[in-house]
């Protein structure tokens, strides 16, 4: 069975950068799925931030994109999501997922919040 | 984008209540619509896939219909344990859109 868990900073200063990580296990990171980052700021619903292959090929929102950065270390059987500039905006639940034609399974969620 | 709007927002209803959440895609999405549900500080679980596909261990009360632009999500009887909120999610473009969710509360 597949368990995905965040791990990172849970308070970034704004226009800091949050840096995040997801750990797989049960399954290998180049198993085929796409791995993916979606968030939701408290009370709201869900936006998709981006996702990367094992071969290190990404995808990002385009609301997003300019500071984005999805990275994969097949190494450590984990993948990272760093968002640069962050702002009030950014705090959200972060979630990380597997993709393959539908997210699942879903890592727990950790909150982040971005203040001074 | 492509966008996704549920209908209701939100909706009342009583244990054994035949339950529909109705989503609909700004263009057309073939059947690429997946629905989750969402408990108060919990992640999304998969429900549905691919419109009508139930996901293996979800009870046989959950159905899916749909294709094109306007897609159902149907609770055939609903159980203490389904109030929750239900998101609907397209597949068919790599920028995956949610829908608003649909907040399905006790009556």
């Amino acid at each position: 069975q597949v368990h995905l868990q965040e791990s990172g900073p849970g308070l970034v200063k704004p226009l800091g950068t949050l840096s995040l990580t997801c750990g797989v296990s049960g399954d290998s990171i180049t198993s085929g799925h796409w791995w993916s980052w979606v968030r939701q700021p408290p009370g709201k619903g869900l936006e998709w931030i981006g996702e990367v292959y094992h071969s290190g090929a990404t995808s990002y929102n385009p609301s997003l994109k300019s500071r984005v950065t999805i990275s994969v270390d097949k190494s450590r059987n984990q993948f990272s999501l760093s968002l640069s500039f962050v702002t009030a905006a950014d705090t959200a639940i972060y979630y990380c997922a597997a993709f393959n034609n539908w997210f699942d399974p879903w890592g727990q969620g950790i909150l982040v919040t971005v203040s001074s | 984008d492509i966008q996704m709007t549920q209908s209701p927002s939100s909706l009342s209803a009583s244990v054994g209540d035949r339950v529909t959440i109705t989503c609909r895609a700004s263009q057309t999405i073939g059947v690429s619509l997946n629905w989750y549900q969402q408990k108060p500080g919990k992640a999304p679980k998969i429900v549905i896939h691919a419109a009508s596909s139930l996901q293996t261990g979800v009870p046989t009360r959950f159905s899916g219909s749909g294709s094109g632009t306007d897609f159902t999500l149907t609770i055939s009887s609903l159980q203490p344990e389904d109030f929750a909120t239900y998101y609907c999610q397209q597949s068919h473009s790599t920028l995956f859109t949610f829908g608003q969710g649909t907040q399905v509360e006790i009556k």
